[in-house]
């Protein structure tokens, strides 16, 4: 069965710092990839998703993530965070079943930015 | 502007009693979802639909219920058997049938049983 891991529960990181938030897959096909973004008490934005091509992806508000199917991992990158950038990101696989698609996401990663 | 919207924001229910949360989607997607957020364990699946008429469960659908009568709303009811409800509720909807699609998420609705 697919499944996603964070292994960070929370990441602490000094504004202006680089971020990298850890994220591992298990699926047996071609992986579809996705990271979303939450802020408190407010529904999912997508920051990026990888579906092919490029290992290296760019997304919305200077976030990147890099596909390594050798290591089976999509982590997420940030040259430079900003303390608008607390918040808790997740990491999700899409999956078929059937006829269906669905998302399954890893348990996510609470980030905290210091001034 | 295309979006998705849940209601209420905040919802509080009595022991034994069903409640229903709205959700209603103007993106003119097919499908749509039901994830329940508790800390620390991430977004767990309840329910998916994937056209008007027909859902299924998703890995925790016990204690809930479904209807998809039309493309744009997806209720879902959480009913007294469900006997750890207080969480917080995201419905999401996609382009029908493709993995690598991505979902679009509303702001929740978080429920409290008092």
């Amino acid at each position: 069965a697919q499944s996603v891991t964070q292994p960070d529960i929370h990441i602490t990181v000094s504004e202006g710092a680089s971020l990298e938030l850890r994220c591992n897959y298990s699926y047996g096909a071609t992986p579809y990839l996705f990271w979303y973004v939450q802020s408190p008490g407010q529904g999912l934005q997508l920051l990026l998703k990888y579906f092919s091509g490029d290992t290296l992806v760019q997304g919305i508000k200077g976030f990147e993530a890099e596909f390594k199917r050798s290591q089976s991992s999509f982590n997420l990158r940030k040259p430079s965070v900003h303390w608008s950038d607390a918040a808790e990101y997740f990491c999700a696989v899409g999956v078929n079943t059937g006829t269906a698609s669905k998302l399954t996401f890893g348990t996510g990663t609470r980030l905290q930015v210091t001034l | 502007d295309g979006g998705i919207t849940q209601s209420p924001k905040y919802l509080f229910r009595k022991e034994g009693q069903n409640v229903t949360l709205s959700c209603e989607q103007n993106l003119n997607h097919d499908a749509m979802y039901w994830y329940r957020q508790d800390p620390g364990q991430g977004l767990r699946l309840i329910y998916y639909s994937q056209i008007v008429n027909d859902f299924q469960k998703g890995d925790i659908a016990e204690g809930y219920s479904v209807s998809r009568e039309k493309k744009e709303s997806f209720p879902l009811t959480v009913t007294s058997a469900q006997k750890n409800p207080t969480a917080f509720y995201l419905c999401a909807s996609s382009i029908r049938g493709y993995r690598r699609t991505e979902a679009f998420f509303g702001q929740g609705t978080r429920l409290t049983v008092v």
